[in-house]
């Protein structure tokens, strides 16, 4: 069965403190590695990671993929209240009816304090 | 605008009640989904439709059944709905092609069977 593990499951910082949060997965033909935001409501997409090695980023938020070790890093630098949230990583399989399916991690609960 | 649209928002029923879900999308996606996010935050897909067929069914209890009148919709219908099925059931959607896995999620339904 497939397997996505995030840590640490919360974690509480300052305002303009750096975090990485961790997320290692298990999937049976992995393709791609996915990372969402949660806030009240719906995820929403931040980054797809595919290839390894390879950095995203999109403002203060980079994001990379080791498919040797099975591990990807979400990294916010300059954290600020709005960055609260619970950080979601998802795997997603290469092949067949699975290479619809998303298995999600529990998630990281971010909290930033003033 | 919305992309992905749920309805209702919020759902309080009673033991043994039968009701439905809706799900559309405008975005020309042919692939749905629907995951159910428990009290611990954590999601896990249920069904996955891609162009109208059925291709993923979770282990999921045969009370739950999706149903798809066309592409852009995805209705969830519960029979005899129990005390654990509480949760909050999010409607997605994807492209479905193999590189494009990124999931769009509707805002979410909270259930609470009383």
């Amino acid at each position: 069965e497939d397997k996505v593990v995030q840590s640490p499951l919360s974690l509480v910082v300052h305002e303009g403190d750096t975090v990485t949060l961790n997320c290692s997965y298990e999937v049976t033909n992995f393709r791609s590695l996915l990372w969402y935001k949660q806030e009240k409501k719906a995820p929403t997409f931040l980054f797809m990671l595919t290839s390894s090695g390879i950095e995203k980023k999109s403002g203060r938020l980079s994001s990379i993929l080791d498919k040797k070790e099975l591990f990807s890093i979400l990294n916010i630098t300059a954290t600020q209240t709005g960055d609260s949230a619970i950080y979601l990583c998802a795997g997603t399989p290469e092949k067949g009816a699975g290479s619809y399916q998303l298995t999600f991690g529990k998630g990281t609960k971010l909290s930033v304090i003033p | 605008d919305t992309a992905v649209s749920q309805t209702p928002k919020y759902l309080v029923t009673q033991m043994g009640n039968d009701k439905s879900i809706k799900c559309e999308q405008n975005l020309g996606h042919d692939t749905m989904y629907w995951y159910k996010q428990d009290s611990k935050k954590f999601l896990k897909i249920m069904f996955s439709y891609n162009n109208k067929e059925l291709i993923i069914n979770e282990t999921v209890p045969n009370r739950f059944s999706p149903k798809s009148p066309d592409k852009a919709h995805l209705n969830l219908h519960i029979n005899s709905l129990e005390l654990g099925d509480s949760a909050v059931y999010f409607c997605a959607s994807s492209q479905g092609r193999r590189d494009l896995n990124e999931q769009f999620f509707g805002p979410g339904t909270r259930l609470t069977v009383l």
